[in-house]
């Protein structure tokens, strides 16, 4: 159980365009989804916690009006990187606390996520 | 600030010895420890979890210590196998006032030889 499924794996888009991510939990309903952002040889850093029915939260210096964050129902978040640039390069990865879980203590499940290559 | 470290050098080891990966933190005040596995271009897959009031946790071949004395943990896989090779992250969770969140170290390379 507690599968979290992302979509695409990967993505080449051209500079200046905007890409969509999906981020969905297949057994279980996710009120709140956490996006991380990887660069190679590094950690995951924290961007935002999509909240279920609400606005985003987003980290510091993550900028909000350039990855929009909706989480329209239960099993669903995406993330869409606007205009994007060749810095925005990186691995984006999705990940949700399985269902029933208490907010503090409980593992998080992530999606296998997505490598995104801006030209 | 706050801070978790991993041994950023890649841990090469043989094929069944005991792999031991170190995670230490500073300014935290952790209740609970985890450690995910990474495989390349992969998402991490969650492990174990331990508590402050825990010392010792264990599942199947592997192993977390938690010292909040020296601020570390240690993660131990016993009888180690080349399928052990990825990435470790070890995780701490911090209360905010905008939820709980989970930091992440940046992990350690582990390669088990043949």
């Amino acid at each position: 159980g507690a599968v979290v499924s992302q979509h695409p794996s990967w993505v080449i888009c051209k500079s200046g365009t905007s890409v969509k991510i999906e981020c969905r939990s297949l057994d279980f309903q996710a009120t709140t989804m956490f996006w991380y952002r990887q660069f190679p040889k590094q950690s995951l850093m924290l961007m935002a916690t999509s909240n279920e029915g609400s606005k985003a939260t987003y980290e510091q210096g993550v900028e909000k009006d350039k990855f929009l964050i909706n989480h329209a129902s239960l099993t669903l978040s995406t993330l869409t990187v606007t205009s994007a640039h060749p810095e925005d390069s990186s691995f984006y990865i999705c990940s949700a606390r399985g269902q029933g879980s208490g907010s503090y203590n409980s593992p998080l499940h992530f999606g296998n996520g997505t490598r995104l290559t801006v030209t | 600030s706050q801070k978790i470290e991993q041994n950023s050098e890649a841990l090469n080891i043989q094929e069944g010895k005991t792999a031991t990966l170190t995670c230490n933190y500073t300014n935290y005040s952790p209740a609970y420890l985890q450690w995910y596995r990474q495989d390349p271009g992969r998402g991490p897959v969650f492990l174990l979890l331990i508590r402050e009031n825990e010392k010792e946790k264990r599942k199947e071949r592997l192993k977390v210590t938690f010292d909040t004395t020296l601020k570390q943990s240690l993660f131990h896989i016993t009888a180690s196998q080349p399928a052990d090779s990825a990435t470790y992250l070890c995780a701490l969770e911090r209360l905010t006032g905008g939820g709980n969140k989970l930091t992440f170290g940046t992990g350690t390379q582990l390669k088990v030889e043949l």
